[in-house]
């Protein structure tokens, strides 16, 4: 089934610890995307990618780091984690810029 | 501070009424916008989209009004139907596509 693939779905993280989201999506769509959901606050844009080997900063990019080295990936790392990095993140990609996007099912993830 | 606003948490909607769920937005360069639905524990799924040269956008049961001098779209939903239950999120953009702003999400309820 085309779409897009988040791993892990859930994790509880220690504070302080290194950890990389996983994004891959199988409909060779240019653009990728990762947002965070975060109750009272909608979705806020991470990072973005144009096209493999662009990327470029979102709303709340603190913290946060991508790379796009080709079409199907787009891994989220969180160098340091820290508590207000507790949140649903999302997993995001779209043909072209412009286009409506179509997200994945979401990574939960805990920081304590 | 949000530029895209949805002051409405959730809404209570008997099946085969009318649903209507409102968005404010406060940058006038804003010039697409799009409404999404969400599962719990699901992404969020495209639902339809609107450009600022449209006053009116309809797809089957869903209709889109767009209201530039006010800064306010709305989603109707006639008639609702129990699966329609689901939280809903617009998004707006000014024109690079990158950056969609969504709002923080209205939880719709159908009830039988």
């Amino acid at each position: 089934i085309a779409g897009i693939t988040q791993a892990p779905t859930s994790q509880i993280l220690a504070a302080g610890r290194r950890m990389t989201l996983r994004c891959t999506q199988d409909m060779r769509h240019n653009a990728m995307y990762w947002y965070r959901q975060d109750l009272g606050l909608g979705l806020r844009l991470i990072h973005y990618s144009n096209t493999a080997g662009t990327t470029g900063k979102g709303e709340v990019p603190d913290g946060y780091s991508v790379s796009r080295a080709n079409t199907d990936d787009f891994p989220l790392t969180l160098a340091s984690a820290v508590p207000s990095q507790t949140s649903v993140y999302f997993c995001a990609s779209s043909a072209s810029t412009g286009m409506s996007y179509t997200f994945g099912s979401g990574t939960r993830l805990t920081v304590v | 501070d949000q530029q895209v606003k949805q002051n409405s948490p959730s809404l209570s909607v008997q099946e085969g009424r009318i649903s209507i769920l409102n968005c404010d937005y406060t940058n006038s360069m804003f010039d697409y916008f799009l409404w999404y639905k969400k599962y719990p524990a699901e992404g969020p799924t495209f639902l339809i989209s609107i450009s600022s040269i449209k006053d009116k956008n309809e797809d089957g049961r869903f209709t889109v009004f767009l209201n530039k001098s006010a800064k306010h779209l709305s989603l109707h939903i006639v008639p609702s139907q129990p699966g329609d239950s689901a939280v809903y999120f617009c998004a707006a953009s000014a024109g690079n596509f990158n950056k969609f702003y969504f709002g923080s999400g209205t939880k719709l309820n159908v009830k039988p």
